[in-house]
């Protein structure tokens, strides 16, 4: 089976922190994608990586960046949380382009 | 814009009877779809997947029909049970250089006992 952890599952933060949210897949997976899902809003793309160190913007990049060093991991930074970015955040890896598994969700909360 | 949505926001049913929840897309050229379970406090879990090329698809409980016509999927649970309680939603991909899933914003099912 797929696996995909993301580093915690609940997160409180101050405005203004800097916030890194981990995410690993056992599944040597090429694409890896953070979403945030938000009440009425579903899931919105943020960012997601095609390869090692590649990363191309989603829907709504701004405020975040990611980083991509080994093939397993995908890493989503908050630069200077605000209270706009609590939300729920998943995690998904995929084989190809198409079918994606996702992570238990960290829901981030910040103060 | 291109839409992924559902006809109903929730859905309730007695244990035992079948559940359909329904959804409509409006991206003609989707070539493929997918069903996702979410409960509470989880992150979402691939229930079943169709290609366009295909009009329905069986799992184990689940049957997802794939009509082209009028641009709408919907999944059906058989014998629905209490763990089925959860959010459903669907999504479809476009394929080319999109990379992306477009997910519609998930139907509430919950089964009563």
């Amino acid at each position: 089976d797929v696996k995909v952890t993301q580093s915690s599952r609940y997160l409180v933060k101050r405005t203004g922190e800097k916030v890194f949210l981990e995410c690993v897949q056992d599944m040597d997976h090429e694409n890896m994608f953070w979403y945030r899902q938000d009440p009425g809003l579903g899931l919105r793309l943020i960012y997601f990586s095609y390869d090692v160190k590649m990363k191309e913007k989603g829907d709504i990049p701004e405020g975040y960046s990611v980083s991509r060093e080994k093939k397993e991991r995908f890493s989503l930074i908050l630069e200077s949380a605000s209270t706009n970015q609590t939300s729920m955040y998943l995690c998904a890896s995929s084989p190809a382009v198409d079918t994606q598994y996702f992570g238990p969700g960290t829901r981030l909360t910040v103060l | 814009g291109e839409s992924v949505g559902l006809h109903l926001p929730t859905l309730s049913v007695q244990e035992g009877d079948n559940s359909i929840i329904n959804c409509a897309y409006s991206n003609s050229a989707s070539d493929y779809f997918i069903w996702y379970k979410q409960e509470s406090g989880k992150g979402p879990q691939f229930i079943i997947d169709i290609r366009s090329n295909m009009d329905k698809r069986q799992g184990q409980r689940v049957t997802v029909l794939l009509n082209k016509t009028v641009k709408h999927l919907s999944l059906q649970i058989a014998a629905t049970q209490p763990g089925d309680s959860a959010v459903y939603f669907c999504a479809e991909f476009s394929g080319g250089s999109n990379y992306k899933l477009t997910f519609g914003k998930g139907t509430l099912l919950t089964v009563n006992p």
